[in-house]
């Protein structure tokens, strides 16, 4: 079974700086990997698929990257609403959630 | 525009029963498959199980399996969840999803309905 690995579990970060999140397969899901975000009280919002492919209506400041087995998410200038929990998940097999990286403000 | 409305949660006891609906608009509701994703609160995501566009095929999670039964009614641009044999790990906010790009990423997701198994 596939295991996903978000790291790290906490990310503070201060508003305009960038962030950097990354997820770690434990075998290779070839570009099957999204990025959700979530904030509290809400569904999460899909942002990337096909590890580097933004959603519809998703700001270009969030971009993904990687393949195989390591993925990142980065998000270029960290706006107030951008503050939340980023889960990635890989659908290359029976789909799998990472833990979540909650960013919160340094 | 895509709206997933679910229903049917609520406080139960454990080895109960309950059913979940959730009403679908704003697509051609019979020509995708349907998902269900569930989060313990303050916990991580888990998918649960889904069911083919027509209602043929169903899958479910090894957690859930001989328990839940997902079906669908396209007259009704409905899916349901029928949930048996509850237990305190099946306590969580359930999302019915889809995907419009008929993959395993999720566009839309529903609001949830929180389920509690509790005594």
């Amino acid at each position: 079974e596939i295991v996903m690995t978000q790291s790290p579990a906490t990310l503070s970060v201060s508003p305009g700086e960038r962030a950097t999140l990354s997820c770690r397969a434990s075998q290779s899901v070839s570009s099957n990997l999204a990025w959700y975000q979530q904030k509290p009280g809400q569904a999460p919002r899909l942002l990337i698929y096909g590890a580097s492919t933004r959603a519809t209506g998703i700001p270009a400041r969030f971009s993904g990257s990687g393949s195989g087995a390591e993925f990142t998410l980065t998000i270029s200038s960290l706006q107030s609403e951008d503050f939340a929990v980023y889960y990635c998940q890989q659908y290359n097999d029976w789909p799998l959630f990472g833990q979540g990286t909650k960013v919160e403000v340094k | 525009e895509v709206q997933l409305v679910e229903s049917g949660g609520g406080l139960v006891q454990p080895g109960g029963s309950l059913r979940l609906s959730c009403s679908a608009s704003g697509f051609t509701f019979s020509s995708y498959a349907m998902h269900w994703v569930r989060q313990v609160s303050g916990k991580g995501l888990e998918y649960v199980s889904a069911i083919s566009s027509n209602g043929g095929s169903t899958y479910y999670a090894d957690s859930v399996k001989g328990r839940f039964t997902i079906s669908r009614d396209n007259s009704k641009n409905t899916l349901y969840l029928q949930m048996s044999s509850l237990r305190a790990e099946d306590m969580a906010v359930y999302y019915c999803v889809i995907s419009a790009g008929g993959s395993y990423y999720f566009d839309y997701w529903g609001q949830g309905t929180l389920v509690t198994v509790s005594s």
